[in-house]
């Protein structure tokens, strides 16, 4: 079955320590996406990639970072400088030039205390 | 700059009943989608229904429609013959297809059906 996986579902970590959330695809799609939710809240772009070894920083990208060595993976790094990082992660991934249609993975909540 | 709002941050209903979610939006442009999405408690965001800016035709997907109002910067969705299995976060989401190809989103609107 094509799809999107992120692990794991819930993540802890103490504060002051980096971690990395993991976003794998393989719906064969160029296109990858990070966004944060928060209670009451849209979701929030943080970065996107339209192509392998590229990305962007969407509007809060401050304290996280991204790589894109290969097509089907896009693992984002949450970094001891985001203020604040509790939230639930999701990421996307729609066909190059068609981010209308993005599909998602399930998502992990994160909670750093 | 581009915004979603959705005035209703909950709303309940009887299962069978219909029920309109209210979504606007504010752009300058014209070539544009227009989306609803659904997330249940287990947090999957699920596309429901999408419209494109250029079609006059309001979009349909089984029990869910919408009543889109260009000139109003209008994006409704109604589900008629609610079900439990509607109960979810609803967002309306718009991406502007001439620019920077992101999703902005509403915040969304927690509906109930209750049995």
């Amino acid at each position: 079955d094509g799809g999107i996986t992120q692990s794991p579902k819930y993540l802890f970590r103490k504060e002051g320590q980096n971690v990395t959330l993991s976003c794998e695809q393989n719906l064969n799609h160029d296109a990858m996406y990070w966004y944060r939710q928060d209670p009451g809240q849209g979701l929030r772009l943080i970065y996107y990639s339209q192509i392998v070894n590229d990305f962007q920083k969407g509007d809060i990208a401050e304290g996280y970072s991204v790589s894109r060595e290969k097509k089907e993976s896009f693992p984002l790094t949450v970094t001891s400088a985001q203020k604040n990082p509790t939230a639930f992660y999701l990421c996307a991934s729609s066909v190059a030039g068609q981010s209308y249609e993005q599909y998602f993975g399930p998502g992990t909540r994160l909670t750093v205390t | 700059a581009q915004t979603v709002t959705q005035s209703q941050p909950e709303m309940s209903v009887q299962e069978a009943e219909t029920v309109t979610l209210s979504c606007t939006y504010d752009t300058s442009e014209s070539n544009y989608y227009l989306f609803w999405y659904k997330q249940p408690p287990s947090r999957q965001m699920i596309l429901v229904i999408r419209q494109e800016a250029y079609k006059q035709q309001n979009a349909t997907e089984n029990r869910f429609s919408v009543n889109f109002q260009k000139a109003a910067k209008s994006f409704s969705l109604k589900i008629s013959d609610s079900q439990l299995g509607d109960t979810a976060m609803y967002f309306c989401a718009f991406i502007h297809m001439d620019s920077n190809y992101q999703l902005i989103w509403g915040a969304g609107t927690k509906l109930i059906i209750k049995p």
